[in-house]
């Protein structure tokens, strides 16, 4: 079974700049999530998808984050404009149902570097 | 809003050692207690999970223990091999209802297991 993909796994910006990061669930996994990691701390959601629906984006910096998933597939994450604080490794993660007890399979992640 | 301390920070044992750390959270509510393990570039793994109605978990040399009164749980790692040697987080489950897997994650322990 094929993991979790993202692309792409690095990227140097320089702030200001606008930036998308692509993720892959696995097939046939309906919930989708974003997370944030910043160095040295724990992951943070910021977004999760049900199918192509929004079901909290509570943490999600709506003034420069955006995400979608259209077709309920695939998703992109991005950030316009992005600022030094935004370096982070960011997660992508999925599961079968969005039921608590369902494990998140996460993808490699994309590290962001914002100079 | 949940709160999930983990210590602590850095742990070194020797091969065959047994490794502890230690988690509390502060949301009484929070009903579902999964545990990671990241790799170096790579996304964190479900290595071991406890719900609130159960006290403990045992999954070969892993097992995890929950006090739900004193609001803290714990990873045991018995007969450490090199291969533990990574950073571990704790995560709580947020919110009352079992739809989505709001997780706020401890800021992580990074073990190191010495040869």
């Amino acid at each position: 079974e094929a993991g979790v993909a993202q692309s792409p796994r690095y990227k140097i910006i320089e702030k200001r700049q606008s930036v998308a990061f692509w993720c892959n669930p696995i097939s046939g996994h309906a919930t989708l999530y974003w997370y944030q990691q910043i160095l040295g701390q724990g992951p943070k959601l910021l977004i999760q998808f049900q199918n192509n629906g929004v079901v909290d984006d509570s943490q999600l910096p709506k003034d420069r984050f955006s995400a979608e998933r259209l077709k309920g597939v695939d998703s992109t994450l991005k950030i316009q404009p992005a600022k030094l604080e935004d370096s982070a490794v960011y997660l992508c993660a999925s599961s079968l149902e969005p039921t608590s007890y369902n494990e998140q399979f996460f993808g490699p992640g994309t590290r962001l570097t914002v100079l | 809003g949940e709160n999930v301390e983990q210590h602590p920070s850095t742990l070194s044992v020797q091969e065959g050692d047994s490794a502890v750390i230690k988690c509390t959270y502060s949301d009484s509510a929070s009903n579902y207690f999964p545990w990671y393990k990241q790799e170096l570039g790579k996304g964190p793994q479900l290595i071991i999970d406890i719900r609130s109605n159960v006290g403990e978990k045992k999954d070969q040399r892993i097992a995890v223990t929950l006090n739900k009164t004193a609001k803290h749980f714990s990873l045991h790692i018995t007969e450490t091999q090199p291969e533990d040697s990574a950073v571990y987080f704790c995560a709580a489950k947020r919110g009352l209802d079992n739809y989505g897997q709001n997780f706020v994650f401890g800021p992580g322990t990074r073990l190191s297991v010495l040869p």
